[in-house]
């Protein structure tokens, strides 16, 4: 069964760089068939896509996000990561990662999510 | 990129049937089939409820079904149970310059 993990420190300063990484188990991240990304939620609003990286290095990012993020797979560990520079108050979120269906865009398995809170 | 239009709120009885409508643009509900609606319970993850419109996963119940009209697209609860009280999002694949995927505003439906 495909699970995914979300890791990372839940308090960050404000001007401090983000670092996530997101663990696959139950399946491979080179399937040609999925993207692997990441979903945001402030608290009490709405989700906001940040960006997808296929398992080649390829990414596809939120242009609101401008050139804040990094994504990046790791095949050989399984994982995949997001890095967001200079967080603010505003980028305080539930952060999700999940499977993106390539073929009919739409994510198709979540992970938990991981609570980031920026003072 | 401006998210997509939901009521903020939906309430119905237990076995009713609601829906819940998702508007976009020709750049996004009205231009491909790729909406999608999740479920989402207070401290959970989203929950894919169905995708490319009207297709539902495997475990997904049948009292819940999609269809799309021009820029809105609509998620119909049939047969409301109270475990459907949540938050439900609809997303869609997008052309308009970028993000890829842009999300419903959220709708609360309540069982009253």
């Amino acid at each position: 069964q495909l699970q995914l993990q979300a890791s990372g420190p839940g308090l960050l300063k404000s001007s401090e760089t983000l670092s996530l990484t997101c663990s696959v188990s139950g399946a491979s991240i080179t399937s040609s068939s999925y993207y692997w990304g990441w979903i945001r939620q402030p608290p009490g609003k709405a989700l906001e896509w940040i960006g997808t990286v296929y398992h080649t290095g390829d990414t596809f990012q939120n242009p609101s996000l401008n050139s804040r993020v990094t994504l990046a797979a790791d095949t050989s560990k399984s994982q995949f990561s997001l890095r967001l520079t200079s967080v603010t108050a505003a980028d305080t979120a539930v952060y999700y990662c999940a499977r993106f269906v390539g073929f009919d865009y739409y994510m198709d398995v979540w992970g938990k999510g991981t609570t980031v809170i920026v003072s | 990129q401006s998210a997509l239009t939901q009521p903020a709120s939906v309430s119905g009885s237990p076995g009713q049937s609601i829906t819940i409508s998702c508007t976009g643009t020709t750049s996004d509900v009205g231009g491909y089939n790729f909406v999608s609606w999740y479920q989402q319970h207070p401290g959970k993850a989203p929950k894919l409820l169905i995708y490319a419109v009207s297709d539902r996963p495997s475990g997904v119940s049948d009292r819940f079904s999609g269809s799309k009209s021009a820029n809105t697209a609509s998620l119909t609860i049939s047969g409301l149970q109270p475990e459907d009280e949540a938050e439900y999002y609809c997303t869609a694949y997008t052309t308009s310059r970028t993000p890829l995927y842009v999300f419903g505003t959220g709708t609360k439906v309540t069982v009253l």
